[in-house]
């Protein structure tokens, strides 16, 4: 099984600045299959990101991830308001099971 | 637009099963595979499994393996999941959540029901 390590746990910023989280996967992802999700508060979580770097449909280009291997990064180049919320990372090269990573909180600072 | 609809909120006692719905409208819901996510209180996500569009494939993590089951009737456009023998920690908000892909699996989820909360207390 795929072990995924986000950091930082948090990540605590102002509107307008930039946010860089990291998964790191215990093996190598294959074909970087990697997605990130949004969760908000009470919400379910929202697809952003699927094969590493591709944006889900309707997710705005401030929105972006890259990596392969082992490393991956979501990057979100402008916070704004309604982007604060926990991001989780997801392997599916190798499944079952399917797994995600434990979690970032992105703060307003 | 897509929807998954999913059942109420259930409270069991430990040892009993519980049974979530999923209802799904506003797609060919026949081109597309069905997965089952859990998430503890203030905890992360975690995959359980995934079934066909048709139901006859099925596919579960295997540490609830004999313990899940997850069936369609397709005659009412709703997927079920059922979980067995339940333990205080099998307390979490359930979601199903529809795969990417048309008709195949991509393993991702772009839509999800709005979870039910199933808690385990004696």
């Amino acid at each position: 099984e795929i072990v995924l390590t986000q950091s930082p746990g948090t990540l605590s910023l102002s509107p307008g600045e930039r946010a860089t989280l990291s998964c790191r996967a215990s093996q190598t992802v294959s074909s970087s299959y990697l997605a990130w999700y949004q969760q908000k508060p009470g919400q379910a979580p929202r697809l952003l990101i699927y094969g590493a770097s591709s944006r889900a449909t309707g997710i705005p280009d401030r929105f972006s991830g890259s990596g392969s291997g082992t490393d991956f990064t979501l990057t979100i180049s402008r916070l704004e308001p309604g982007d604060f919320a926990v991001y989780y990372c997801q392997q599916y090269g190798s499944s079952p099971p399917l797994t995600f990573g434990g979690g970032t909180k992105v703060e307003i600072k | 637009q897509v929807q998954l609809v999913q059942s109420g909120a259930e409270v069991k006692k430990p040892g009993a099963s519980v049974k979530v719905s999923c209802k799904a409208s506003g797609y060919s819901f026949t081109s597309h595979y069905i997965h089952w996510v859990r998430q503890a209180p203030g905890q992360g996500l975690e995959w359980m499994g995934v079934i066909s569009p048709s139901g006859d494939r099925t596919s579960y993590a295997q540490r609830f393996q004999g313990r899940v089951t997850m069936t369609w009737d397709t005659s009412a456009s709703t997927v079920y999941m059922e979980l067995s023998s339940l333990r205080s920690e099998d307390t979490a908000m359930y979601y199903c959540a529809r795969d990417s892909g048309r008709g195949r699996a991509t393993l991702t989820f772009d839509s999800w029901g709005q979870g039910t909360l199933v808690t385990v207390s004696s």
